[in-house]
């Protein structure tokens, strides 16, 4: 079975602050990990992933994320928060050895709120 | 990436009515699939829906709840019957290529209210 955990519900942070948003995952296999944000009253929108290869990938918005095989992570990074940031954040898991149906499991997700 | 069109984006509906959301793509998708998504709460996956068969429940949601139809590559509908308070929720329609690294792509939603 494939699950995501992200332990804050709510991160806050000041407007040209770095923000970081966690997300730990468990999968019977490799992972494919995927962060979209969300803002209010929207769907969901797809910001980046990793697969395979470097452990800092690039996504969109100045966003990144970085995984940590050994601490079953992929948190979300960003050098210096905007205020226009502050939206509800998802990480997701898929298992590399079942491919989890295609399917997607998100986690709780984090709302973040970034302050003047 | 896929433009997904979700009809209604917002309803208010009585207590024991149906209603049906539609998901129109605009390119075909190998695959199809609706999300709940509860107020505070994240994404729960209903089902899958199959292009020209029965969509493929996840445990906890059943057909005759959440009827689906997948008639062509590019259309999809879920039905929410029989609705109580309880399934208040934004309804997601999210496409992907079949593809094990591929990322969804998802639809506006549609937010019921169920009085």
């Amino acid at each position: 079975a494939q699950s995501v955990a992200q332990p804050e519900d709510q991160v806050n942070v000041a407007e040209g602050n770095p923000l970081t948003v966690k997300c730990t995952y468990s999968v019977s296999g490799n992972p494919y990990l995927f962060w979209y944000v969300q803002y209010p009253n929207r769907g969901l929108q797809f910001l980046l992933k990793y697969i395979t290869g470097d452990n800092l990938v690039k996504g969109s918005y100045g966003f990144e994320a970085e995984f940590n095989k050994s601490q079953t992570s992929f948190h979300l990074k960003k050098p210096s928060a905007l205020v226009s940031d502050s939206a509800l954040y998802f990480c997701a898991v898929r298992d590399h050895l079942t491919g989890g149906g295609n399917k997607l499991t998100f986690g709780t997700g984090t709302q973040l709120k970034v302050e003047l | 990436s896929a433009v997904i069109s979700q009809k209604p984006s917002r309803d208010i509906c009585q207590r024991g009515t149906s209603l049906t959301i539609q998901c129109q793509v605009d390119s075909q998708v190998t695959m199809m699939f609706w999300y709940r998504q509860q107020p505070g709460q994240s994404l729960t996956l209903i089902a899958t829906a199959n292009q020209g068969s029965e969509a493929t429940y996840e445990s906890g949601f059943v057909i005759d709840k959440f009827p689906i139809s997948r008639p062509n590559l590019t259309f999809s509908t879920l039905t929410v019957s029989n609705m109580s308070p309880e399934d208040s929720s934004i309804y997601l329609c999210s496409v992907g290529t079949g593809s094990p690294t591929g990322e969804l792509f998802f639809g506006e939603g549609s937010r019921l209210t169920v009085l």
